[in-house]
């Protein structure tokens, strides 16, 4: 069966820090994958999404980037993280044009201080 | 351009009580619609999508095209049900799905 892990679960980090959350699919071959933050009162963001490797699409001008160095594998990073970065960041496969539906990680919280 | 909105962040009944969340969607072509759920520390998952005329845990939401409408409805509330709902509209073009800002359901006893 298919899983997806997302890590860390949490995380605390300075101004100006770097950022990495990772993400990992198992079971399943050339999934899409996306990266969202779910805020409060704002819904769920598309931040990135992805049909394959090295195929990264942005939705939204921000301070942080993806990369999907391997076919099953999704990265979020920021070179220099800003307080407005603070968030629950949700990482979802599907298959690739599939039904809509997207199954989702255990999401990252990350607080930047 | 694709938008969802669900006008309410919080909707509170009584057990029994019927529920309906709102959902609304701006899209130019023919839209998929679906119902995802986020249960207290339980991760976010597909509750129903329109294209299966389907009844989940009692719920059912119809897409009205012409009130570009795909509101959840449900008879009868369980204390169960209490969780957030996210309305989605998928763009078959590029597999995207765009979510709308959630609604938290609330059934008290």
């Amino acid at each position: 069966s298919q899983t997806i892990h997302q890590w860390p679960a949490t995380l605390v980090q300075p101004v100006g820090s770097p950022l990495s959350l990772e993400c990992t699919v198992e079971g399943t071959s050339n999934p899409n994958l996306y990266w969202y933050r779910q805020a409060a009162g704002r819904g769920l963001q598309l931040l990135f999404y992805s049909v394959g490797i090295g195929q990264i699409s942005s939705e939204v001008p921000q301070n942080l980037s993806a990369s999907r160095p391997q076919d099953r594998q999704f990265i979020l990073s920021s070179k220099k993280l800003l307080l407005s970065d603070s968030g629950f960041y949700l990482c979802a496969w599907s298959i690739t044009r599939g039904t809509g539906e997207l199954f989702f990680g255990e999401g990252s919280r990350l607080t930047v201080l | 351009a694709q938008r969802v909105t669900q006008p309410e962040k919080l909707l509170s009944v009584f057990k029994g009580a019927p529920v309906e969340l709102k959902c609304n969607y701006s899209y130019s072509g023919s839209p998929e619609l679906f119902w995802y759920v986020q249960y207290s520390r339980q991760r976010l998952q597909l509750l129903l999508r329109h294209i299966s005329r389907e009844s989940i845990k009692g719920f059912t939401a119809d897409l009205n095209k012409g009130e570009t409408s795909f509101h959840l409805k449900k008879p009868f509330a369980q204390e169960e049900d209490s969780a957030m709902y996210y309305c989605a509209l998928s763009d078959y073009n590029t597999d995207k799905l765009i979510f709308g800002t959630g609604t938290r359901l609330q059934v008290f006893p």
